[in-house]
């Protein structure tokens, strides 16, 4: 089976910052890992994703996640947060070879000017 | 169409009435998931149909929701009887075999 556990639900940084939010999973199989960023009244979009290979993974808009299994996390990390990063990011977790995607309870992100 | 659609955007409905959602999925997509988003909440799987396999209902509520997916294209999540406790928002997803999910806009659930 399969969990996801994100610290925090509501993450605050000023523009410029550097941006990180965290992600811990449990899976007792080699996982695949996500990450989804939802706008205001849209539907989610894929940021990034690990399948297998290299454990660092870029994404779009500038976000990069690592894959840690001694850590059994997935943080998500951008340098410098721009005011239209403000949104809510999923992370969410998948066994390797199925089909069922669990999530996570999803963190806020709030950027200040 | 270019991506997932659902209908209707926003639904209100009156507590012990059933309702129907629609998802139409991206054309030759054949897996294709349903999840809840409550309010402070994550997305909490639904269900899942795969080509021609028998569905994954496992993260069915209650009996009160079912879904189909006719001729392995749209599909229709139903709620009978609904309650309050309903009120979300209702995602459909879509993905060729286990490739990246492109999820539709959400069907916005309001049980008075």
């Amino acid at each position: 089976a399969q969990s996801v556990t994100q610290l925090g639900s509501h993450v605050s940084v000023s523009e410029g910052a550097l941006v990180l939010l965290r992600c811990n999973y449990s899976s007792s199989v080699p996982p695949y890992l996500f990450w989804y960023v939802q706008y205001p009244n849209q539907g989610l979009q894929l940021l990034l994703k690990y399948t297998t290979g290299a454990t660092l993974v870029k994404g779009i808009n500038g976000f990069e996640a690592e894959f840690k299994k001694s850590e059994t996390s997935f943080h998500l990390t951008k340098p410098s947060a721009h005011m239209s990063d403000a949104a809510e990011y999923f992370c969410a977790v998948r066994a390797t070879g199925g089909f069922k995607t669990i999530f996570g309870a999803g963190t806020r992100l709030f950027v200040k000017a | 169409g270019a991506g997932v659609s659902q209908s209707p955007s926003n639904k209100v409905t009156e507590k012990g009435k059933d309702v129907e959602l629609r998802c139409d999925p991206i054309s030759g997509h054949t897996a294709l998931y349903w999840y809840r988003q409550s309010l402070g909440q994550g997305l909490e799987f639904l269900i899942y149909f795969q080509g021609n396999s028998a569905p994954d209902k496992s993260g069915l509520p209650s009996d009160r929701f079912s879904a189909e997916r006719t001729g392995g294209s749209v599909s229709t999540l139903t709620i009978q009887r609904t309650q309050q406790e309903d009120s979300a928002v209702y995602l459909c997803a879509s993905s060729f075999a286990d490739r990246e999910k492109i999820f539709g806009p959400g069907t916005r659930l309001t049980v008075l």
